[in-house]
C-alpha cells in the first residue's frame, strides 16, 4: 500500500516563528502536492513537484515556499508564521506508472495553529 | 463563476437510504472524475474514479459523467454508518505534467443515521 507520512499531526507555533511541515512517500510518485483545507473553502493548492528539484506555483502559495531535494520528499516552508497560516495541511502523492489512475495519495494531514 | 460546484451540505439521511451528491463543473476540458471519501481527522482516499462520460459502478457506489451538462453524481446505495464522512468530487483535464492537477469541490458534509 502507498504511504504518505507527514512527521506532525499536531503543531503550534507563535506568529513570525518559521515552520517545517515535512511529507515522505514510500512509492517512488513523482508528483508530490501541498493542499491546505479550511471550513467552508475546501482543499486549496499550495505548491506541486513533478520531480526533483522542481516546483510550481498552485492557487496559494504566497506565504509559502517549498522544497524538494530527494524524491521521496516534499517539505513545505512557512518563513515567518501568521495567525491566518491555521489550517489543516495536506499533503499528497501521485504516480505515472502505465494503468494507474493517476490518483493522489494523501497524508493523515498536520493541523497547524498559530498563535 | 467557480471551476467546480459542490453543495456543501450537510446533508443527514437514515440508514438505508440512498444519497445522491452533485457537482456542476465550467471548464469542458476536464476529461478524468473522482469522488474522495474524507473521515473526520483523516486525510481524504479515492473513492471512485471515471474517465469521461458515463456510469461507473463498485458495490454500493455509482459514479455519473455527463459531460454534457458538465454534471457528475455520486449515489450510494443502502447508506451505513459507516459512509458518514465529506465527500470531496475532483477533476482533471489529463495525467501528464500539469495537465494532472486536480480541482476539488468544497466537499459534502453526509451523515447517515442508524
Amino acid at each position: 500500500d502507498v504511504k504518505v507520512t507527514q512527521s506532525s499531526r499536531y503543531l503550534v507555533k507563535r506568529t513570525g516563528e518559521k515552520v517545517f511541515l515535512e511529507c515522505v512517500q514510500d512509492m517512488d510518485h513523482e508528483n508530490m502536492f501541498w493542499y491546505r483545507q479550511d471550513p467552508g473553502l475546501g482543499l486549496r493548492l499550495i505548491y506541486f513537484s513533478y520531480d526533483v528539484k522542481m516546483k510550481e506555483k498552485g492557487d496559494i502559495p504566497e506565504g509559502y515556499s517549498v522544497s524538494r531535494e530527494k524524491k521521496e520528499r516534499f517539505s513545505l516552508i512557512l518563513e515567518s508564521a501568521s495567525t491566518s497560516q491555521t489550517s489543516m495541511y495536506l499533503c499528497a502523492s501521485s504516480g505515472f506508472n502505465p494503468g494507474n489512475t493517476g490518483e493522489l495519495f494523501f497524508g493523515e494531514g498536520s493541523r497547524l495553529t498559530v498563535l | 463563476q467557480k471551476e467546480v460546484e459542490q453543495d456543501p451540505g450537510p446533508l443527514s439521511v437514515p440508514e438505508g437510504a440512498i444519497v445522491s451528491l452533485n457537482c456542476t463543473y465550467s471548464n469542458s476540458a476536464f476529461q478524468y472524475f473522482m469522488w474522495y471519501r474524507q473521515y473526520s481527522r483523516k486525510g481524504p482516499e479515492l473513492l471512485m474514479y471515471t474517465y469521461s462520460s458515463g456510469n461507473k459502478e463498485d458495490g454500493r457506489f455509482t459514479a455519473q459523467v455527463d459531460k454534457s451538462s458538465k454534471y457528475i453524481s455520486l449515489f450510494i446505495r443502502d447508506s451505513q454508518p459507516s459512509d458518514s464522512a465529506t465527500y470531496l468530487c475532483a477533476m482533471s483535464k489529463g495525467v501528464g505534467g500539469s495537465n494532472y492537477k486536480l480541482t476539488f469541490g468544497k466537499g459534502t458534509l453526509l451523515t447517515v443515521n442508524p
